[in-house]
């Protein structure tokens, strides 16, 4: 079956605008992660939703960051006044129910100018 | 919260010998373990994993030992091949659903 998508696949932006970067789930999988990958780094935890449950947004670097999960399924990252710092790969990951195995998307990377 | 520290950050292996990858976490309430391979500008991809009820699990040429005593658990690969030369991420998770990543570790294989 199809698995994660996430668009765009690249994405530049002049610093101070707003992005958004979309993240489609693997289909039946509830729970979905976003993380970041700075270049040459691990990957940084940022929001996990899980069902109708509040999602766990501990790793949200600021409130210029945030996340929604609308129906369920599809979800948008919206980093708002982007900075130069927020250059990274973002990559989306989901998980069956009461499964730990998360499976990634291919990641959006994002320039700041 | 959960900290991850993964040794070596490179490591370079004639084709054919053995590699080993370790990590060791920080809450001992963590109990799921998985190895994640991510090859240049590809996504991570789940290799292994490995739960806190077990000692050690394998899967053809890579296994993975946990010792929750020490809070240490390693990826071996046996009779590696060029196709290993990858970046390998550990990570940790417990009662939270988030993984905690290790910074990685470079294999290259020397042909």
């Amino acid at each position: 079956g199809a698995g994660v998508s996430q668009s765009p696949s690249n994405k530049v932006t002049e610093k101070g605008k707003d992005v958004e970067l979309r993240c489609d789930p693997i289909s039946g999988h509830t729970a979905l992660y976003w993380y970041r990958q700075s270049l040459g780094q691990g990957l940084e935890f940022l929001i996990y939703f899980q069902g109708n449950s509040a999602p766990d947004k501990s790793g949200l670097p600021s409130d210029r960051f945030s996340a929604e999960r609308t129906g369920g399924s599809v979800s948008t990252l919206t980093i708002q006044r982007t900075q130069q710092e927020d250059s990274a790969v973002y990559l989306c990951a989901s998980s069956l129910l009461g499964q730990k195995g998360q499976y990634f998307g291919p990641g959006t990377r994002l320039t700041v100018l | 919260g959960e900290n991850v520290e993964q040794h070596p950050s490179t490591l370079s292996v004639q084709e054919g010998d053995s590699a080993v990858i370790k990590c060791t976490y920080s809450d001992s309430a963590s109990n799921y373990f998985p190895w994640y391979k991510q090859e240049l500008g590809k996504r991570p991809q789940l290799i292994i994993d490995i739960r806190s009820n077990v000692g050690e699990k394998k899967d053809q040429r890579i296994a993975v030992t946990l010792n929750k005593t020490a809070k240490h658990f390693s990826l071996h690969i046996t009779e590696t091949q060029p196709e290993d030369s990858a970046v390998y991420f550990c990570a940790a998770s417990g009662g939270a659903q988030k993984l905690v990543f290790g910074q990685g570790t470079r294999l290259t294989i020397n042909p």
